[in-house]
């Protein structure tokens, strides 16, 4: 099973859609999560943080369950801007901290 | 934030060279990371760089192939050796926020080897 699990995608959506991402993470003692976006050629960006109880940020609202060691990222209204990839980021604590980055969920937003 | 300076941006190399990628902090920093995403695929790992000891790699990464510098608290240099068709990718360089664990990137440099 692999550290960190996302769906490649694409979602397809139009503009003005919700669409929402799920990402699997296979350590519990994984103690910090995140969300980065990448544009298409270019580096990775932090979107947010992801909090126990859960956090938004404008459109976007992130959540965490432990107990099924998934995170999730919906985005409300999508714009044409918000096309990009979504990294999942998952701090693992194996001794040491490590930050482990799923494939990332690429999001294509049309017309 | 930090601001990082990576160069060269993308290179086209033959097989069996070697490069070396550049990457410049605008602060000091404790840590600097080396992160490689080949095409469809996570960013990995490459190894940790502190400033006066040797770098930490990651399992699968190994000095020789990866030889790494630090001479001083922002500056890194990665060196892809010997370089194989497999080496394509895009390398980054990265540092975190202390406080809020949060990764800064470089641009990145797209390497491709022929």
């Amino acid at each position: 099973r692999k550290e960190v699990e996302q769906d490649p995608g694409p979602f397809n959506v139009p503009e003005g859609a919700t669409v929402a991402f799920n990402c699997t993470y296979s350590n519990s003692a994984s103690q910090s999560f995140f969300w980065y976006r990448q544009d298409c050629r270019k580096e990775p960006k932090l979107l947010m943080s992801v909090y126990s109880s859960g956090n938004e940020d404008g459109r976007f609202t992130a959540q965490l369950n432990r107990a099924s060691q998934y995170i999730s990222l919906l985005i409300r209204d999508s714009k044409l801007s918000d096309s990009a990839t979504y990294l999942c980021v998952v701090m693992m604590n194996t001794g040491f901290q490590k930050l482990v980055f799923g494939t990332g969920t690429r999001l294509l937003v049309s017309p | 934030s930090a601001v990082i300076s990576q160069k060269p941006s993308r290179d086209i190399c033959q097989r069996g060279t070697s490069l070396t990628i550049q990457c410049q902090v605008d602060s000091q920093v404790t840590m600097m990371f080396w992160y490689r995403q080949q095409p469809g695929q996570s960013l990995t790992l490459i190894a940790t760089a502190n400033q006066g000891s040797e770098a930490t790699y990651e399992s699968g990464f190994v000095i020789d192939k990866f030889p790494i510098s630090r001479p001083n608290l922002t500056f890194s240099t990665l060196t892809v050796s010997n370089m194989s068709p497999e080496d394509s990718s895009i390398y980054l360089c990265s540092v975190d926020d202390d406080n809020t664990g949060e990764l800064f990137f470089g641009e990145g440099s797209r390497l491709t080897v022929l």
